[in-house]
């Protein structure tokens, strides 16, 4: 089944604790993103890759680093997590980057809460 | 990136048609108009996109306006399990998506 998976779903953790958000897709997909959703705000691109070592800052970068070393799989990385990076995190992926023509397929999202 | 406008909640009957506009008047003329949908704290749900014509697919129809400074998303049999926000962005030459905060679509009996 075409996916993009995530891990952990859940997370309660304390403030400064490095953590890792794996984000693995099967669909061969070059483009992948992270987005965070708060209340009100909508969704809210973090950073985004277009391929293999090539990724870029989305809207609200600070805090967040991302690697992609291989096209299945994007981890967002949270060197010192504080409590305003408490949300609710999905990563997405398609073909190839948005502008041409091809839907994003998300995951099913990862909460956070930092204490 | 361009932005877009929704109502920020609607209503809709069940079995009867949901339309939901969308208001994007900077448009560019190489950016489609891309719906989703998100239900709960569900991961968004593609629904359907188009550049300047119009698209119907089995969850729904675009209707791009012949300026395309606007859209409208119509569900034609809408039920309860489209309860959900709705919405509408557009995509271009940036990379980056912008998702604005949509529009709560409730249905009801």
């Amino acid at each position: 089944e075409a996916q993009v998976t995530q891990n952990p779903r859940y997370l309660i953790t304390v403030t400064g604790k490095k953590l890792t958000v794996t984000c693995s897709q099967n669909m061969n997909h070059e483009y992948m993103s992270w987005y965070r959703q708060d209340p009100g705000l909508g969704l809210r691109q973090i950073y985004y890759s277009m391929n293999v070592e090539v990724t870029d800052k989305g809207d609200v970068p600070e805090g967040y680093k991302v690697s992609r070393k291989e096209k299945r799989n994007f981890p967002l990385i949270l060197e010192s997590p504080s409590p305003n990076q408490t949300s609710l995190y999905f990563c997405a992926s398609s073909p190839r980057t948005p502008y041409s023509n091809q839907p994003q397929h998300f995951g099913d999202g990862t909460r956070l809460s930092i204490l | 990136d361009a932005k877009t406008t929704q109502p920020p909640s609607m209503d809709c009957a069940e079995g009867r048609a949901a339309n939901l506009p969308c208001n994007h008047s900077t448009i560019s003329g190489n950016e489609y108009v891309y719906w989703y949908r998100q239900i709960h704290s569900q991961g968004p749900q593609y629904i359907i996109h188009g550049l300047k014509n119009n698209e119907t697919n089995e969850m729904a129809s675009l209707i791009i306006t012949e300026d395309r400074k606007s859209s409208t998303l119509t569900l034609p049999h809408a039920t309860l399990r489209d309860t959900a926000v709705y919405y509408c962005i557009l995509t271009g030459t940036a990379s980056k998506l912008t998702f604005g905060t949509g529009t709560r679509l409730q249905v009801t009996l």
